[in-house]
């Protein structure tokens, strides 16, 4: 069954560091997301994105964030100059359509800014 | 704004026994209302979704969840839980001007032997 790989499954960075977390979404999808969770909080949304540009995006993905679908197959969150409070693991997601089909989920990549 | 609540932060229960997560949300309209399931290292998986029609909704694995509108809620049951059942359990709702589901904080589920 086809699924949506990232990699690191682990970064450490230090504070002020760039760092690209990468994405392999499920190869006939459309739409790709980035999620991220803080230990013991909420999944929160930060960004969609089809037909290669940004389609909506959260408070949270401020000018620190971008993202870049480089090739047909990757799909990668840039973190500009990292702050701790960055720290928490961030999934990627991909669905053939919008709302009405299932957001297919990868493992995350858990990020610690030291 | 929309928003999703599980009041629940840990459920233990015996293997074999019943199960209910509760949910429930806040939007004015109505919403769009997912289910889904983080086993450890795993990605979110979804277990059902209720868009319209019929309020009992059934999902993978076992899993039902009931929308009440009356209540704001979308409970999560299963009749008979197994220990592969341990895992994180998130509800989440999105509306019709925004695709993007508002996820609650998780129930994390404990199944003894």
């Amino acid at each position: 069954e086809p699924e949506v790989t990232q990699t690191p499954s682990h970064q450490v960075t230090q504070m002020g560091q760039e760092v690209i977390l990468r994405c392999v979404p499920i190869s006939n999808h459309l739409y790709f997301y980035w999620y991220r969770q803080i230990l013991g909080q909420k999944v929160e949304f930060l960004v969609s994105f089809y037909n290669n540009e940004i389609s909506e995006k959260s408070e949270i993905f401020d000018d620190q964030f971008s993202v870049e679908r480089p090739d047909g197959s990757n799909f990668t969150l840039k973190i500009r100059s990292t702050k701790l409070e960055d720290s928490a693991m961030y999934f990627c997601a991909s669905s053939v359509g919008s709302l009405s089909y299932e957001q297919y989920f990868g493992p995350g990549t858990r990020l610690t800014v030291t | 704004a929309q928003s999703v609540t599980q009041p629940d932060i840990h459920i233990t229960v015996s293997e074999g026994a019943s199960l209910e997560l509760r949910c429930n949300y806040s939007y004015g309209a109505t919403p769009y209302l997912f289910w889904y399931v983080q086993s450890p290292g795993q990605g979110l998986q979804l277990l059902l979704k209720y868009f319209s029609g019929d309020t009992l909704v059934q999902g993978i694995k076992g899993f039902e969840a009931e929308f009440k509108r009356s209540q704001s809620s979308f409970n999560l049951r299963k009749p008979s839980v197994h220990w592969s059942d341990a895992a994180e359990y998130f509800c989440a709702v999105a509306s019709g001007g925004s695709y993007i589901p508002t996820f609650g904080r998780g129930t994390s589920l404990i199944v003894h032997p």
